[in-house]
């Protein structure tokens, strides 16, 4: 079982801040890294799927890094926004299994 | 529309009673999943299917199981559930042609399981 790691466990911020958070995987047998959006009583919603070291990708005002050399991602959310409040996923794997860290779950206060 | 659909979406059982959670996806995908949400715990997965009669176990397979007769239907059994398996269930689906990043996973709404 692969072990997928996210920090913080949850995080309160102030309108208009901008914020980061950490996903960090095994390194070893590396096939891809998801970012998952998961608002409360709705369902999980894919942001990014990275396959390539140095790989960055952005939708709005969220983006993410990925380093597979040494086994981690960032997801970062600038001037986060009180509709940005969720929990965000994230997951290792390839073909077959996937693997979810249990989430940062943000909240930004107006 | 494009979407995964799970019913029931809320069920209080007992011990021991079977029960099939049902998922169906329109999307045309060859690769479904089953995945458990507990608090603290994140989503962990319980079944896959990378197509049609091609099953395998997840992280928790135990006490579950599942059958990919059709392309679009992946349902859930549990034979005889127990209170351990009270939970948040999802179903998801994925493509799995083209590139590993267009593999991200699309979830059903999601089925609540109370197991008194």
């Amino acid at each position: 079982i692969l072990n997928v790691e996210q920090s913080p466990q949850s995080l309160h911020v102030q309108e208009g801040d901008s914020t980061n958070f950490t996903c960090s995987f095994p390194s070893s047998n590396f096939y891809a890294l998801h970012w998952y959006r998961w608002e409360t009583a709705k369902s999980p919603e894919a942001l990014f799927v990275m396959t390539l070291n140095g790989d960055e990708k952005k939708k709005g005002r969220i983006s993410a890094t990925l380093n597979t050399k040494e086994g981690y991602s960032y997801l970062y959310i600038k001037g986060s926004q009180p509709e940005d409040s969720a929990t965000y996923l994230c997951a290792s794997g390839g073909r077959r299994a996937l693997t979810f860290g249990s989430g940062t779950r943000l909240q930004v206060q107006p | 529309e494009a979407q995964v659909t799970q019913n029931p979406r809320y069920l209080i059982t007992v011990t021991g009673k079977k029960l099939t959670v049902t998922c169906s996806q329109n999307m045309n995908h060859e690769y479904m999943s089953w995945y458990r949400q507990d608090p603290g715990l994140g989503l962990r997965q319980i079944y896959y299917s990378m197509n049609v009669e091609v099953t395998d176990k997840g992280d928790v397979p135990e006490g579950y199981k599942v059958s990919r007769k059709e392309k679009r239907n992946f349902p859930l059994i549990l034979e005889s559930p127990s209170p351990n398996q009270t939970s948040l269930y999802f179903c998801a689906s994925s493509p799995r042609t083209g590139p590993l990043s267009s593999y991200e996973q699309y979830f059903g709404p999601g089925t609540r399981l109370t197991v008194t």
